[in-house]
């Protein structure tokens, strides 16, 4: 069975510093990736999508993140957060087509930003 | 399109009482989903339909739970009766077709059983 792992529950940065939130995955092959952003009192929006191809991928919100087959990883970048970045961060994995098409969330990583 | 809609967005009842969540997803969207947030588990997937099927319910607790899905533009999920356990966001989500896969979400319905 496939798993994400977000090993960080909070993360603190101030404001126009670099961010990377970590996401390590399980799977026997290379899956689907995600990143979703949930705002306060929000559903989650997604910020950008890995399938196949370059492994960096950008999203919206000046986000991007780097697929790293080696090391299990799709690592969240972004070179400088602003405090409206605040919010929960979820990386998510779905198997490719032949597999479950239900995706597997992590626990999430909660930003903080300091002005 | 206005999204994924759900209501009520804040839901206050008393223990015993049932509660019913509504969620009109994309239109045109086959998925839907129905999630679970607490602060104790993250973020549980309740149960999921297919073209107005439900294919995979596993994930919903106990048989206090219940979830239908009439057609295409609505469904809901039941709470029969409600727990103070049962205190959470709920989420419903759609998916289209395709082999994109991104979920679109509603925003959400805070249940509060008291």
């Amino acid at each position: 069975a496939q798993s994400v792992t977000q090993p960080d529950i909070h993360i603190t940065v101030s404001e126009g510093a670099s961010l990377e939130l970590r996401c390590n995955y399980s799977y026997g092959a290379t899956p689907y990736l995600f990143w979703y952003v949930q705002s306060p009192g929000q559903g989650l929006q997604l910020l950008l999508k890995y399938f196949s191809g370059d492994t960096l991928v950008q999203g919206i919100k000046g986000f991007e993140a780097e697929f790293k087959r080696s090391q299990s990883s799709f690592n969240l970048r972004k070179p400088s957060v602003h405090w409206s970045d605040a919010a929960e961060y979820f990386c998510a994995l779905q198997t490719r087509p032949g597999g479950s098409y239900i995706p597997t969330f992590g626990r999430g990583t909660s930003l903080i930003v300091h002005p | 399109d206005a999204g994924v809609i759900q209501s009520p967005r804040h839901e206050v009842t008393e223990m015993g009482q049932e509660v019913t969540l509504r969620c009109k997803p994309i239109s045109g969207h086959d998925y839907l989903f129905w999630y679970r947030q607490t602060m104790m588990r993250g973020l549980e997937l309740l149960i999921y339909f297919n073209n107005n099927v439900p294919i995979d319910d596993s994930g919903m607790p106990e048989d206090r739970f219940s979830a239908k899905m009439p057609n295409a533009s609505f469904s809901t999920l039941k709470i029969q009766p409600s727990e103070p356990r049962d205190s959470a966001v709920y989420f419903c989500a759609s998916r289209g077709p395709g082999l994109t896969y991104e979920q679109y979400f509603g925003p959400g319905t805070r249940l509060t059983v008291t």
